[in-house]
């Protein structure tokens, strides 16, 4: 696609729930972040996948916390027994190997 | 330990004058460093970068200043626009390439008033 198309744009749920986020990167790009914005605050790295490899998971806060890529292009995130802290913009991003990647929209994920 | 740190939270400016955002940096290991644009309800998006070899990159109305024994960088647009009015995100990373992660400051929201 011509973007970085991500699903659903908002979604709310309740606490201890589980959710999956989607990510769909621009095709034929190698390289996918994911990155977690609170309020107020800047991007924060969660994890970064070359084709269908997670070489970094560092930044994802605690094992409810999942990404996989199986076939090297569309991405999900899930999240179990969501909790309120949980509660930001999910950004993925894609990059073909230029410094300056490609962010989508974001999952708005409000948990009450 | 904010290692990418942007102080001002917000800035306003006239119409045709110069917007100049700042950025302080912790990490000396950084080396490549990158201004993004936010709308709201949408992404970040590319603006500039720089390499640590450099201080001074130019793009149009757009120009980031690098000063390594500061630590300190600077985006200047000039000249301002209206629809330059958004938040503005430094980031920095360790190396070139697709394969580093992105550290960000928490953004200035710019304002260009008519």
């Amino acid at each position: 696609g011509a973007g970085v198309s991500q699903s659903p744009r908002y979604k709310v749920a309740k606490r201890g729930q589980d959710v999956a986020l989607r990510c769909d990167p621009i095709s034929g790009h190698v390289s996918l972040f994911w990155y977690q914005q609170a309020l107020g605050q800047g991007p924060e790295f969660l994890t970064y996948f070359q084709n269908e490899a997670q070489l970094d998971k560092s930044g994802l806060p605690s094992d409810r916390f999942f990404a996989e890529r199986p076939e090297g292009s569309v991405s999900t995130l899930k999240i179990q027994r969501t909790q309120q802290e949980d509660s930001a913009v999910y950004l993925c991003a894609s990059s073909l190997g230029e410094d300056g990647y490609t962010f989508g929209s974001g999952t708005r994920l409000t948990v009450v | 330990d904010q290692q990418v740190k942007q102080n001002s939270p917000s800035l306003s400016v006239q119409e045709g004058r110069i917007s100049i955002l700042n950025c302080d940096y912790t990490n000396s290991m950084f080396d490549y460093f990158l201004w993004y644009k936010k709308y709201p309800a949408e992404g970040p998006t590319f603006l500039i970068s720089i390499s640590s070899i450099k201080d001074k990159n130019e793009d149009g109305r757009f120009t980031v200043f690098l000063n390594k024994s500061a630590k300190h960088l600077s985006l200047h647009i000039v000249p301002s626009q209206p629809g330059d009015s958004a938040v503005y995100f430094c980031a920095a990373k360790r190396e070139t390439g697709a394969n580093s992660k992105l550290t960000f400051g928490k953004g200035i929201t710019l304002s260009v008033r008519p």
